[in-house]
């Protein structure tokens, strides 16, 4: 079965707290995204990769930044987190142009 | 960037009704893919539907689309509480980013 893991859940942090959100897929697809998800908002693309080491600005990318050092991981990283990024945040893979898109569980991250 | 629409926004119907979800899109599309999404989950895949593809089944669950209308309709057969979610179509921008519409919020009552 196709497999989008993401580490957490439900996390709570502090205004000015360095966040990573990690993300594992298990089918060496060579696409991952990161989208947030807010109600009124729909879901939001805020970076993409589409290989090792390289990444895209999705529509909303200020405030994040993303890792990606190897294949199967995508980390988004909110480097001084701040209230307005309290939110669900869904990880995503995909292989080439036009295939399934399969997306993890999301996580919540609540900012204080 | 949401720039689909979904409609109707919000549809309630009782067990064993069908519901039908309507999409529509601006630009030309690769594929047309369908997602659930139960409350506080995660996106599932349901349907991907290529442009040169007119209808698609998978279970309960049939799919079309009309490139000439830029439509989709996703008809949930036979509907169970268990359905009862929000579901959204995306269309496949360059990378294969997807683009969502607003979602269907779909309550089904037993």
């Amino acid at each position: 079965d196709v497999k989008v893991t993401q580490s957490s859940r439900y996390l709570v942090k502090r205004t000015g707290e360095k966040v990573f959100l990690e993300c594992v897929q298990d089918m060496d697809h060579e696409n991952m995204f990161w989208y947030r998800q807010d109600p009124g908002l729909g879901l939001r693309l805020i970076y993409f990769s589409y290989d090792v080491k390289m990444k895209e600005k999705g529509d909303i990318p200020e405030g994040y930044s993303v890792s990606r050092e190897k294949k199967e991981r995508f980390s988004l990283i909110l480097e001084s987190a701040s209230t307005n990024q309290t939110s669900m945040y869904l990880c995503a893979s995909g292989q080439g142009q036009t295939d399934t898109i399969y997306f993890g569980e999301g996580s919540w991250l609540t900012v204080v | 960037s949401q720039q689909g629409e979904e409609d109707p926004q919000a549809l309630s119907i009782q067990e064993g009704e069908n519901a039908t979800m309507n999409c529509s899109y601006k630009t030309s599309i690769n594929n047309l893919q369908w997602y659930r999404q139960n409350s506080g989950r995660g996106l599932v895949h349901l349907i991907l539907i290529r442009s040169n593809e007119r209808e698609k089944h998978s279970g309960r669950l049939r799919v079309t689309l009309d490139t000439s209308k830029k439509s989709s309709s996703l008809l949930i057969t036979a509907s169970r509480a268990a359905d009862t979610a929000s579901y959204f179509c995306a269309r496949t921008g360059g990378y294969n980013k997807l683009i969502f519409g607003a979602g269907t919020r779909l309550a089904v009552h037993p």
